[in-house]
């Protein structure tokens, strides 16, 4: 079965520099959710999108932003990049209405440097 | 706010069932009870959730109590490949709302 893609799986920046993440759910589903994950931390909420506006927001910097576009996939933007930013990001999709529970990409590990 | 609290660590020897307590005294009405699970650094894994009956699945059963405070995650038959942190987190049922992930347990199988 089809499952969340994300990419890319790892990416190396340099301090200031801005870095986009790319999210491709699995088919149908109309909902993306994004998540950070700090080393020896537990994963964090950052936003959500459904049917391409933003449902819920957790806490995502001002320095990042984030859309759903019409064919589903989510994109995360992060400019002015910290150190404090090199995380594992998740992304989640899943079918409001539906089942409910959400599936989770593999991740993309982000080290700024 | 923590909703959930879980014991950080348990073991189990492998073949046997393994159960996973958390308590969720604050849980609200319209509120389910998720489990997750993950595997070092991979993606996180649904389990299974529920609302207030017990519910069964291939992979694991959850007992939520009457008053629903608590509920308990059971591996029947535990294999090395279930070590990992498993995650109780209660939410709305539908809707876009994140999950709010807590500390955990970290349950090792034991061979």
């Amino acid at each position: 079965a089809a499952g969340v893609i994300q990419s890319p799986r790892h990416l190396i920046k340099e301090k200031r520099e801005t870095a986009t993440l790319k999210c491709y759910p699995i088919p149908r589903h109309d909902t993306v959710y994004w998540y950070q994950q700090g080393p020896g931390q537990d994963p964090q909420f950052l936003i959500s999108f459904y049917e391409k506006m933003q449902s819920d927001k957790g806490s995502i910097p001002d320095r990042f932003s984030a859309q759903q576009f019409s064919d589903y996939h989510s994109e995360l933007n992060m400019s002015s990049l910290e150190l404090g930013d090199s995380a594992l990001y998740f992304c989640a999709s899943s079918l409001v209405g539906g089942r409910t529970e959400a599936f989770f990409g593999q991740g993309t590990r982000l080290t700024v440097v | 706010d923590a909703k959930t609290t879980q014991p950080p660590s348990m073991d189990c020897a492998e073949g046997r069932a393994a159960n996973l307590p958390c308590n969720h005294s604050t849980i609200s009405g319209n509120e389910y009870v998720y489990w997750y699970r993950q595997i070092h650094s991979q993606g996180p894994q649904y389990i299974i959730h529920g609302l207030k009956n017990n519910e069964t699945n291939e992979m694991a059963s959850l007992i939520i109590t009457e008053d629903r405070k608590s509920s308990t995650l059971i591996l029947p038959h535990a294999t090395l490949r279930d070590t990992a942190v498993y995650y109780c987190i209660v939410k709305p049922g539908g809707g876009a709302d994140g999950l709010t992930f807590g500390k955990g347990t970290h349950l090792i199988i034991q061979p």
